[in-house]
């Protein structure tokens, strides 16, 4: 059984551009969440997709947007990056309803 | 809002020693309950979960929840080196979401 795999593992942005983060769900998982975690900061709900819908946002602009395949893999869209966007993006699946959330190992994003 | 409480730390113990790690949330809703263990560079792992009032033991470590006073505590006894990370407290939001708020985490560092 294969857990939750990320990519790209660190990435480099400049202010204004767009990036796509990915996420592959463990087998058998239906629902995918992502995370926002900044420096010296808990991780950030940022919204959780269940059957390709989305179910649940955080507090995040709409230029924070994400999609979810068939296959329950994901994706997470934010659009004109800005200094602040920088952190550690964590994606995390997990059977619908039913705890806990295991991690990826994250993407490392850096605006400048 | 709803939020979740930790010390930030450093927390600093002797080897041997019992580390003790507290947390306090304000969403009298919440029926579960998390502490993930966080290495630098890392991503959160998930080392206990509790539901129920009481205690939880795993190995060296142990949950204590109590609802009526909004508090989770995590102890790990015979500290060791390797337990130097930060701690993550994480309460499953109320809202049926699946949604995980966080705490800023609690440094410990474990001093051989």
């Amino acid at each position: 059984e294969t857990g939750v795999t990320q990519s790209p593992t660190h990435l480099i942005k400049t202010r204004g551009q767009q990036v796509t983060l990915r996420c592959s769900s463990q087998s058998g998982h239906n629902t995918v969440s992502w995370y926002q975690q900044a420096l010296g900061q808990g991780p950030q709900f940022i919204f959780q997709y269940y059957r390709e819908e989305e179910n649940g946002r955080g507090n995040f602009p709409p230029r924070f947007s994400g999609l979810q395949f068939p296959n329950y893999s994901s994706e997470l869209n934010v659009n004109a990056l800005e200094l602040d966007d920088s952190a550690l993006y964590l994606c995390a699946s997990s059977l619908q309803g039913y705890s806990p959330l295991h991690f990826g190992n994250g993407t490392r994003l850096t605006v400048t | 809002q709803k939020e979740v409480e930790q010390n930030s730390g450093p927390l600093s113990v002797p080897e041997g020693a019992i580390a003790s790690l507290n947390c306090t949330y304000s969403d009298r809703g919440s029926q579960s309950f998390f502490w993930y263990r966080q290495y630098s560079g890392k991503s959160p792992e998930l080392i206990m979960s509790i539901y129920s009032n009481g205690d939880k033991e795993d190995g060296r470590f142990t949950a204590q929840l109590n609802k009526a006073s909004q508090y989770v505590s995590l102890l790990i006894r015979d500290s060791q080196p390797s337990d130097s990370a930060t701690y993550l407290c994480a309460v499953k939001d109320s809202s049926n979401t699946g949604k995980l708020i966080f705490g800023q985490g609690t440094t410990l560092q474990v001093k051989p």
